[in-house]
């Protein structure tokens, strides 16, 4: 079984600041990982993905994150915060040869002027 | 590239009616899904359609649930009778591949929130 742990279900930043949305993963076999985010009203969108190779992986709007095996991690970055980041973004995990995701719960990301 | 479309975009039922979704995936998509996202959760798969035909609805709960793909184009998810539980956004998606895989990114529609009085 696959499960996805999204630690804080709101984070909020000033603009400017760094940006950091944590995601642990439960997997027997090697994962997919996946980060999506969603804007008001809207559905969801592929930010940036992790299948094989490097561990490093950037993804759209200036947002990266990384594999990292040993913790079971695939936090999400971004240097600077932009108003425009506001929305909730979720972290997804699949395995075991299915490309299905299994979505975590999200975290809401708050932007501050 | 027009993307996924799903109508109403918004419905309000009493418990015990009926009620339907609709979705049109990007044209020449293969595969389409339908989630329903409850309020504070992430996404749930309902089914998987591979051109017209069912590929995963394991999480269908077929007692009031159903859907069909006609021509494996468009789709509809229905409800019968609806539980106040049934209360979540339903999200339909489409990917190219009919095969799937990793690669095949999947693009989501706008979604129908669904309010169950």
């Amino acid at each position: 079984a696959q499960s996805v742990t999204q630690l804080g279900s709101h984070v909020s930043v000033s603009e400017g600041a760094l940006v950091l949305l944590r995601c642990n993963y439960s997997s027997s076999v090697p994962p997919y990982l996946f980060w999506y985010v969603q804007y008001p009203n809207q559905g969801l969108q592929l930010l940036l993905k992790y299948t094989t190779g490097a561990t490093l992986v950037k993804g759209i709007n200036g947002f990266e994150a990384e594999f990292k095996k040993s913790e079971t991690s695939f936090h999400l970055t971004k240097p600077s915060a932009h108003m425009s980041d506001a929305a909730e973004y979720f972290c997804a995990v699949s395995s075991g040869g299915s490309y299905i995701p299994t979505f975590g719960r999200g975290t809401s990301l708050i932007v501050h002027p | 590239e027009a993307g996924v479309a799903q109508s109403p975009r918004y419905k309000i039922i009493e418990k015990r009616q009926s009620v339907a979704f609709w979705c049109n995936p990007i044209s020449g998509h293969a595969t389409l899904y339908w989630y329903q996202q409850i309020l504070g959760q992430g996404p749930k798969l309902l089914i998987q359609f591979q051109n017209n035909g069912v590929v995963d609805d394991s999480q269908l709960p077929k007692d009031r649930f159903s859907a069909e793909r006609l021509k494996g184009v468009d789709s509809t998810l229905k409800i019968q009778p609806a539980k106040l539980e049934d209360s979540a956004v339903y999200l339909c998606a489409s990917s190219l591949s009919p095969t799937g895989g990793v690669t095949d990114t999947q693009y989501f529609g706008p979604g129908t929130r669904l309010t169950v009085l």
